[in-house]
């Protein structure tokens, strides 16, 4: 067990470019989510997976913000035109539905958009 | 609306005892989770609490009450490796959304 992946763990963009970061969570994993954390904060929650299906998305979540998990495995979240404000650190977390349905993170892939 | 409040600092020496206070307000309720946090790295679970009462899980402990939108965790025999954030997070009544309160940074001092 490798525990939850991120790549790329640091990016660094200019404001109005396109990023895409992936998310490989623990293989038994049939629950994913995505959260961006800024400094001082707690993760704020983006949007979950069960398997394939993306079950929720915040309001908070712009329309320049998409996520997908193809195969109910591993994820992607591509942020569009990218802003200043997008500069965060954008976590995943995966959990088994089973059980207590602790959440595991992984490193978290840090932006920051110039 | 949704709501978790935590004091933002706390500072305590090494070897003494400490509680962090997490009062919520939130739609739903299905369970309350405490997270550590070392600076730059990523959340790792400490506790969870669903019912009223107290877990205790070695040198940490976590209470909850439910009717008073309340919880603490409880740590114990500090060590300077306890500095970190903690954060208390409350999960939503359809399992999916968790919402995370800020954090309350705890310094260990000698």
């Amino acid at each position: 067990d490798t525990g939850v992946s991120q790549d790329p763990r640091h990016k660094i963009t200019k404001r109005g470019q396109n990023v895409t970061f992936r998310c490989d969570p623990i293989s038994e994993h049939n629950r994913l989510y995505w959260y961006r954390q800024t400094l001082g904060q707690g993760p704020e929650f983006l949007t979950y997976f069960q398997n394939e299906a993306q079950l929720e998305k915040s309001r908070l979540l712009s329309d320049r913000f998409s996520a997908e998990r193809p195969k109910g495995s591993f994820s992607t979240l591509e942020i569009q035109r990218t802003e200043q404000g997008d500069s965060a650190m954008y976590l995943c977390a995966s959990s088994s539905a089973t059980g207590v349905e602790t959440q595991y993170f992984g490193p978290g892939t840090r932006l920051l958009v110039l | 609306g949704q709501n978790i409040d935590q004091p933002t600092e706390m500072t305590a020496t090494e070897g003494a005892i400490v509680q962090i206070n997490c009062t919520y307000q939130t739609s739903g309720f299905n369970g309350l989770f405490w997270y550590q946090q070392h600076a730059g790295e990523a959340p790792t679970f400490l506790s969870y609490n669903v019912l009223d009462g107290l877990e205790e899980k070695g040198r940490f402990s976590s209470f909850l009450s439910r009717s008073k939108g309340y919880s603490y965790l409880l740590l114990k025999e500090l060590q300077m490796k306890d500095s970190a954030s903690y954060l208390c997070a409350v999960r939503d009544t359809g399992g999916f959304k968790t919402i995370f309160g800020a954090g309350t940074r705890l310094f260990v001092k000698a």
